[in-house]
């Protein structure tokens, strides 16, 4: 079976502090995505990776960067956390034409 | 107009009843359909996978692409209490290296026992 794993499932952070979300694929996949995901908005995606060291931008990248340097090992980093970005945060991977296969998901708390 | 329409729902069904679920589009050029399942505090879950028109069947769950119509389908027999949950429809215009999923919001199923 697939494995997508997160580092935390819940977390709490004040405004202002540097974010980390770590997410781990044991299979292999090329490809890499962040989502969040909100109540009303469904899911957005914030960045995306289809090779190490490669990244592109999704439809929400503002107050976000990512970091791939394993293939098995995408980040999402949060410069300078914000309430507005109080959210559940989702990392999926796939192989090439395959569909996306999600981690358990992180939700993110900014006091 | 939306690319994916989903009805939000809720739907609420009683245990053992046929379910039917439903997405539009607007983009012609999808060629791969999915669908999910999210229970509640979860990450979503891959049910079924299609290219392009036509049926597929897994177990209770069959799923329809028409494009055509620009409308796919998740029919679920003999529904149970587990099945209870968020289903998102997604679609993507590339299966290749880059491709990117555009999800519908998400219907929220009630099946009752």
């Amino acid at each position: 079976d697939v494995k997508v794993t997160q580092s935390s499932r819940y977390l709490v952070k004040r405004t202002g502090e540097k974010v980390f979300l770590e997410c781990v694929q044991d299979m292999d996949h090329e490809n890499m995505f962040w989502y969040r995901q909100d109540p009303g908005l469904g899911l957005r995606l914030i960045y995306f990776s289809y090779d190490v060291k490669m990244k592109e931008k999704g439809d929400i990248p503002e107050g976000y960067s990512v970091s791939r340097e394993k293939k098995e090992r995408f980040s999402l980093i949060l410069e300078s956390a914000s309430t507005n970005q109080t959210s559940m945060y989702l990392c999926a991977s796939t192989l090439v034409g395959g569909g996306q296969f999600f981690g358990p998901g992180t939700r993110l708390t900014v006091l | 107009q939306k690319e994916v329409e989903q009805d939000p729902g809720p739907l609420s069904v009683p245990e053992g009843a046929i379910v039917s679920l439903n997405c539009t589009y607007s983009n012609s050029a999808f060629q791969y359909f999915m669908w999910y399942r999210q229970y509640s505090r979860k990450g979503p879950e891959l049910l079924m996978y299609t290219y392009s028109s036509g049926n597929k069947e897994d177990g209770r769950f069959t799923a329809q692409v028409d494009k055509s119509s620009k409308y796919i389908s998740l029919f679920i027999r003999d529904s149970q209490p587990s099945d209870s949950a968020t289903y998102l429809c997604a679609m993507s215009v590339s299966g290749g290296s880059n491709y990117k999923l555009t999800f519908g919001k998400g219907t929220l199923l009630t099946v009752n026992p």
